[in-house]
């Protein structure tokens, strides 16, 4: 089956500090992935993906992830971490097994807390 | 940019009251989603649609229901609600392109009491 964890239920960092947030998937076949956040009482919105090509991709406000095929991972990282970064991150897995229909496997998400 | 538009950000419904939450998208985008979220447990598909009048289960769609009749607009009706509904919904849509990602809505806060 299908699945996508992040370990971590909450990762504190301090401001000006690298973060890191963690992300394993299981899918049959090559992944496309992706990462999310989510501020207080708003939708998802669309940081980076992978879907082919480099390993380290970059994406939006200065993170970037980097996936690792022999680990089946897809660690969201920064390396300056902001008081406002702080928020709620989901990886997700594009499900392979659903044909052409664009769905998407979410871990439970990770809550990021940077403090001053 | 609209995006993705969601309607009502609030709710409070009476248990075995019914409502349709609306879901609307301005990008002519073929695929739209619907998911709920509950606290820890990430977002779970409840329906989804690739594309007018074409329509199909997620991993959750026991209470719901859901129709696609514009390529615009998605809504979600909830037939006699109950307390377990009681969650933050949030509507997604996304290009037909499997590489391109997923668009949401800001979210219904619906309780059921």
């Amino acid at each position: 089956a299908q699945s996508v964890a992040q370990p971590e239920d909450q990762v504190n960092v301090a401001e000006g500090n690298p973060l890191t947030v963690k992300c394993t998937y299981s899918v049959s076949g090559n992944p496309y992935l992706f990462w999310y956040v989510q501020y207080p009482n708003r939708g998802l919105q669309f940081l980076l993906k992978y879907i082919t090509g480099d390993n380290l991709v970059k994406g939006s406000y200065g993170f970037e992830a980097e996936f690792n095929k022999s680990q089946t991972s897809f660690h969201l990282k920064k390396p300056s971490a902001l008081v406002s970064d702080s928020a709620l991150y989901f990886c997700a897995v594009r499900d392979r097994g659903s044909g052409n229909t664009g769905k998407l496997i979410f871990g439970q998400g990770t809550t990021l807390q940077v403090k001053p | 940019n609209a995006g993705v538009t969601q309607t009502p950000k609030f709710r409070i419904l009476k248990i075995g009251q019914s409502m349709t939450l609306q879901c609307t998208q301005d990008m002519n985008h073929n695929y739209m989603y619907w998911y709920r979220q509950d606290p820890g447990m990430g977002l779970k598909l409840i329906y989804y649609s690739v594309g007018a009048g074409i329509t199909d289960k997620g991993e959750v769609p026991n209470g719901y229901n859901v129709s696609r009749s514009t390529t615009e607009d998605f809504p979600l009706r909830l037939e006699l609600a109950a307390p377990s509904q009681t969650s933050v919904y949030f509507c997604a849509s996304s290009p037909q392109d499997r590489d391109q990602p997923q668009h949401f809505g800001d979210g219904t806060r619906l309780s059921i009491l």
